[in-house]
């Protein structure tokens, strides 16, 4: 079954306290995106991979870090948590980056992340 | 950037009723718009998408109509069934960006009501 896989599902966090969010997908996709949802702003891009040790920012990268050494995974780093950055983060997925037939963008199930 | 404003922002329909959310969008080379759809606890997922060289396609139930002159596009439901009760977004992007992704509007909560 073709799936994106976020770790964890839920946390929650101290201010400062370094974490990671693990994401993997199973369908060899060369693009992959973490975003956050906030009431009223909808999804937000925050980094993305056009491929493997290829990253770059999107919208709202301050305070995020990325890496992609592997194609299946895409983890996102929190270095300092800050409360601000308590959101609903997906990762998604797809073929590659352009619009053309078969690059649907498929997203995890999401991970709350409360920092305190 | 690409602005992308959705219009409204809670919907309340009766079963068997239809629903149409718009959104509107600032950047002109946009050429893909997709419709997402998501149900609680889930993350979003394609429900259609129309490209910039057709006005309107439908699935079923759903359709999308486009109309690139005054930048808008919208998602039609008809005969709304209350398992179409999700928060629906709408997205645009301009193919030549290639590497950045979808920008989202900001979202309709669509409560069918049986």
């Amino acid at each position: 079954e073709a799936q994106v896989t976020q770790n964890p599902r839920y946390l929650i966090t101290v201010t400062g306290k370094k974490l990671t969010v693990t994401c993997s997908q199973n369908m060899n996709h060369e693009y992959m995106s973490w975003y956050r949802q906030d009431p009223g702003l909808g999804l937000r891009q925050i980094y993305y991979s056009m491929n493997v040790e290829v990253t770059d920012k999107g919208d709202v990268p301050e305070g995020y870090k990325v890496s992609r050494k592997e194609k299946r995974n895409f983890p996102l780093i929190l270095e300092s948590p800050s409360p601000n950055q308590t959101s609903l983060y997906f990762c998604a997925s797809s073929l590659r980056s352009g619009t053309g037939g078969g690059n649907t963008i498929y997203f995890g199930e999401g991970s709350w992340l409360t920092v305190v | 950037g690409e602005n992308v404003e959705q219009h409204p922002s809670t919907l309340s329909v009766q079963e068997g009723d239809s629903a149409v959310i718009k959104c509107t969008y600032s950047d002109s080379a946009s050429n893909y718009f997709p419709w997402y759809k998501q149900e609680l606890g889930k993350g979003p997922q394609l429900i259609i998408d129309i490209r910039s060289n057709v006005g309107e396609k439908k699935d079923q139930r759903i359709a999308v109509t486009l109309n690139k002159t005054a930048k808008h596009f919208s998602l039609h439901i008809t005969e709304t069934q209350p398992e179409d009760s999700a928060v629906y977004f709408c997205a645009v992007k301009a193919m030549d960006t290639g590497r950045r992704a979808l920008t989202f509007g900001s979202g309709t909560r669509l409560q069918v009501q049986p």
